[in-house]
């Protein structure tokens, strides 16, 4: 089966712009999970979805960070305006269902430098 | 507070030899436990996981990883090191009903010729 498909692998911008990741899981996974990875630390969930609808948000920086999966298949993760300390690794990964018995999958995730 | 701790930011072995990473997390019941590699450049690979029944479970690649409830650890092993397993392993645990994974903050495996 094809895995995780994110876009772009790499991007470099300078603060205050704004950029956009894309993502497409699994066919037929429901949930959708993006993940931040700064340099020397584990993943950190920004935001989770069920289908279209969103499961946990509550570490996502609503000023500046936003997501959608508007036909519950693929995603788009926006930041704008973009901080320095935004610079990361951003995954996407997926799963059947979002229960704590289930299995991530995830992509090559999009890596962001801000300058 | 619910946590996942890998003591070891670095470790170094030499290929051919044994390795061991550790795995701790703080929970009173037992949780869903898993291991990643995160190769260079690359995503997260589940290596294996546990979710209930033999303490020890086998992964890919020639990993094992044992729970054991008494001293609160999943520790991963491999009899014998190859050069290709150089990367970032992460110990990731879902301890409570929200089913949110809690991951420690990755041991760097590095491979001596």
């Amino acid at each position: 089966e094809a895995g995780v498909a994110q876009s772009p692998r790499y991007k470099i911008i300078e603060k205050r712009q704004s950029v956009a990741f894309w993502c497409n899981p699994i066919s037929g996974h429901a949930t959708l999970y993006w993940y931040q990875q700064i340099l020397g630390q584990g993943p950190k969930l920004l935001i989770q979805f069920q289908n279209n609808g969103v499961v946990d948000d509550s570490q996502l920086p609503k000023d500046r960070f936003s997501a959608e999966r508007l036909k519950g298949v693929d995603s788009t993760l926006k930041i704008q305006p973009a901080k320095l300390e935004d610079s990361a690794v951003y995954l996407c990964a997926s799963s059947l269902l979002g229960t704590g018995a289930n299995v991530l999958t995830f992509g090559a995730g999009s890596r962001l430098t801000v300058l | 507070a619910q946590s996942v701790t890998q003591p070891d930011i670095h470790i170094t072995v030499s290929e051919g030899a044994s390795l061991e990473l550790r795995c701790n997390y703080s929970y009173g019941a037992t949780p869903y436990l898993f291991w990643y590699v995160q190769s260079p450049g690359q995503g997260l690979q589940l290596l294996l996981k546990y979710f209930s029944g033999d303490t020890l479970v086998q992964g890919i690649k020639g990993f094992e990883a044992e729970f054991k409830r008494s001293q609160s650890s999943f520790n991963l092993r491999k009899p014998s090191v190859h050069w290709s397993d150089a990367a970032e392993y992460f110990c990731a645990v879902v301890m409570d009903s929200n089913y949110q994974l809690i991951w420690g903050a990755g041991t760097k495996l590095i491979i001596k010729p």
